[in-house]
């Protein structure tokens, strides 16, 4: 994998459901995966950045786990809400031994949660 | 804390004109701050790292001379897109590092229009 790529694209999901969705990026030169949450006419809002393999973070009702080998990451949200509707971005930072601050940043999955 | 700004948030320009985009830090000094642009349908891409008193890095394909770069305090940077073509037209997003270089902390992005 040369670059950083999300997977789907885009999501309709049911208030209520729960969803997950995936980042595959570089494994060589992996420093670290980062997540943001961008809704529309905002800033786009950190929810992780994870550095090791087999890292696993939650915030509220949003996780994510790490495998650095394979090279992908997975974020989950349990029980969807309309207010978690948005753009999911992932970034890797091929910094190797240490950050470069270099993000490369996939095209995004959008989210839509229908009440 | 860490909220970043851009102003202005939409632009449109006629070709051959220059435009100036403002990006700040409200509530911490960042010395490093980066512009990515973004093109329907892509991924947010890095155009350069801005550092504080120093000379801008841009990354490749990015022209120096056409996006002039200046951070000249610890919370703000600008982006000048010198004799703007259509080909510009693009959203324009800039983050800055946080005070523990942990994460980067994202504008909500300048929509520029060329006519």
């Amino acid at each position: 994998i040369l670059n950083v790529e999300q997977s789907p694209q885009s999501l309709h999901v049911q208030e209520g459901d729960s969803t997950n969705f995936t980042c595959s990026f570089p494994s060589s030169n992996f420093y670290a995966l980062h997540w943001y949450r961008w809704e529309t006419a905002k800033s786009p809002e950190a929810l992780f950045v994870m550095t090791l393999n087999g890292d696993e973070k939650k915030k509220g009702r949003i996780s994510a786990t790490l495998n650095t080998k394979e090279g992908y990451s997975y974020l989950y949200i349990k029980g969807s809400q309309p207010e978690d509707s948005a753009t999911y971005l992932c970034a890797s930072d091929l910094g190797s031994g240490g950050s470069n601050y270099k993000l490369t940043f996939g095209k995004g999955t959008l989210l839509t949660v229908n009440p | 804390g860490a909220v970043v700004s851009q102003h202005p948030s939409w632009v449109i320009c006629k070709s051959g004109t220059s435009v100036k985009i403002e990006c700040r830090s409200l509530d911490f000094q960042a010395t490093t701050m980066f512009w990515y642009r973004q093109f329907p349908k892509q991924s947010l891409m890095l155009m350069a790292t801005s550092n504080e008193g120093s000379k801008a890095t841009y990354e490749q394909g990015v022209e120096k001379d056409k996006f002039l770069i200046n951070h000249a305090s610890l919370t703000l940077s600008t982006l000048t897109v010198t004799s703007a073509h259509p080909e510009d037209s693009s959203f324009y997003i800039c983050s800055a590092l946080g005070l523990d270089a942990d994460e980067q902390y994202f504008g909500p992005g300048t929509r520029l229009t060329v006519t």
